[in-house]
């Protein structure tokens, strides 16, 4: 069984402040990985994805997250934070059958503007 | 449709009360997901169906929960006796395809449901 681990479950940064969130998942096959942002009051929404290729991979409004096989991680970054990111971040991984999602437990970012 | 739609946005019941969900998902997506959110929690899996069956069920958490999806489009999640520990979001997402680097999920606003 697969399973995700997200360790800061609140973080409060400023304003251009650097953001990293740590992703850990448990599963010894192929993985698929994603990252879904939950805006107050709106629904998930698909961030960025790693399905295989170049680890590093971009996705929307700025945000990247580097896949490190060995270490069974695939960590959210992005250089200077902006009011509008207060968001609950999610972690999540299916198999290389992808038609499971787990996800972990979220984290809370506020931005102090 | 343009996005997954839910409804009831919002449903309060008593406990032991049988309640109905629905979720209509994108037009010609194949692939139709539940999940469950409680509050602090990340989503968690209930079900999901390719087409009109039911291909995966085993995070129902019991028998007072089932899904349908008659005619591969539209489903519904039903939940009899209900208890105070079901009150939750019940989020519904629906994909082009499930397989390899085909399952990008879409999702719904979901269903509040609170038990009283």
């Amino acid at each position: 069984a697969q399973s995700v681990s997200q360790h800061n479950h609140h973080v409060i940064l400023s304003e251009a402040a650097s953001l990293e969130l740590g992703c850990n998942y448990s599963y010894g096959g192929t993985v698929n990985l994603f990252w879904y942002v939950q805006y107050p009051g709106q629904h998930l929404q698909l961030l960025l994805k790693y399905f295989s290729g170049d680890p590093l991979v971009k996705g929307i409004k700025g945000f990247e997250a580097e896949f490190i096989k060995s270490k069974f991680s695939f960590n959210l970054r992005k250089p200077s934070v902006q009011w509008s990111d207060t968001a609950e971040y999610f972690c999540a991984v299916s198999n290389n059958a992808g038609n499971m999602l787990t996800f972990g437990g979220g984290t809370r970012l506020m931005v102090k503007p | 449709g343009a996005g997954v739609s839910q409804t009831p946005s919002n449903k309060v019941t008593e406990k032991g009360k049988y309640v109905e969900l629905r979720c209509d998902p994108i037009s010609g997506h194949t692939a139709l997901y539940w999940y469950r959110q409680s509050l602090g929690q990340g989503p968690e899996f209930l079900i999901y169906f390719q087409g009109t069956g039911a291909a995966d069920d085993s995070g129902l958490p019991n028998d007072r929960f089932f899904a349908v999806r008659p005619e591969g489009s539209v489903s519904t999640l039903k939940i009899q006796r209900t208890e105070r520990g079901d009150s939750a979001v019940y989020l519904c997402a629906s994909s082009l395809s499930t397989g390899a680097g085909a399952n990008v999920l879409t999702f719904g606003a979901g269903s509040r449901l609170t038990v009283l």
